[in-house]
């Protein structure tokens, strides 16, 4: 099993570009989530979706779109990069949102900077 | 807004020394309380997930115990060791009816075990 795959790890990007940082898991997981940490802060959810096709926005979505079409998959979209999405992004997964016990398993992260 | 609170913000011990750090999370809708383990370039990995009101888990030299009625949750660890130098993340789990039970988190604790 690989867990929970990001892709890419490292990206640049200028401003106003757009980009999808991609995100999967062979885990059978329903719940995907996206995380951005940044400095002085803890993790802050941007998305997230308990199974395909449903997905919902977290404490801060503005900037990006996500999509849920397979279980596997939950890319998450910046429209319109701008230097306040300079980031670390972390995609995380659980096999149950709503079991409290089930522990939450995180990718690798994807480190985006935008100038 | 929930607000999880870590204390201390950072932490230097010698190797050999027993620590603990405190997280502190709203008493009211508690649903689940997690402790990871982030280590520099690496993506948080699950220490604890603790539900009841007087729970105690333990791993090797780490343990935690929850205290709901209050709202605080100790992280301990004997006899430190420079292996265990990493940020120690809590994040809370809410009850919130008709919607998806997210995780705070809190900015963590940052621990450096001096050799």
């Amino acid at each position: 099993n690989a867990g929970v795959t990001q892709t890419p790890k490292f990206q640049v990007l200028k401003t106003g570009q757009s980009m999808t940082l991609q995100c999967a898991q062979d885990m059978n997981h329903e719940y995907m989530s996206w995380y951005r940490q940044d400095p002085g802060m803890g993790l802050r959810l941007i998305h997230y979706s308990v199974g395909a096709g449903i997905t919902d926005q977290g404490e801060v979505p503005n900037g990006y779109n996500v999509s849920r079409s397979t279980t596997e998959d939950f890319p998450l979209r910046l429209l319109s990069a701008a230097p306040s999405q300079t980031s670390v992004y972390f995609c995380a997964t659980k096999l149950r949102l709503a079991i409290a016990d089930y522990e939450q398993y995180f990718g690798p992260g994807t480190r985006l900077t935008v100038t | 807004i929930l607000n999880v609170e870590q204390s201390p913000q950072s932490l230097h011990v010698q190797e050999g020394d027993s620590t603990n750090f405190t997280c502190s999370f709203p008493s009211s809708n508690f649903y689940a309380l997690h402790w990871y383990r982030w280590e520099t370039a690496k993506s948080p990995e699950a220490l604890f997930v603790m539900t009841l009101n007087g729970d105690e888990k333990k791993k090797g030299r780490i343990s935690a115990t929850l205290n709901t009625k209050e709202g605080y949750s100790y992280l301990y660890i004997k006899g430190s060791q420079p292996e265990d130098s990493a940020t120690y993340l809590c994040a809370f789990n809410f009850k919130r009816l008709g919607s998806a039970r997210q995780l705070t988190f809190g900015s963590g604790t940052q621990l450096t075990v001096l050799p």
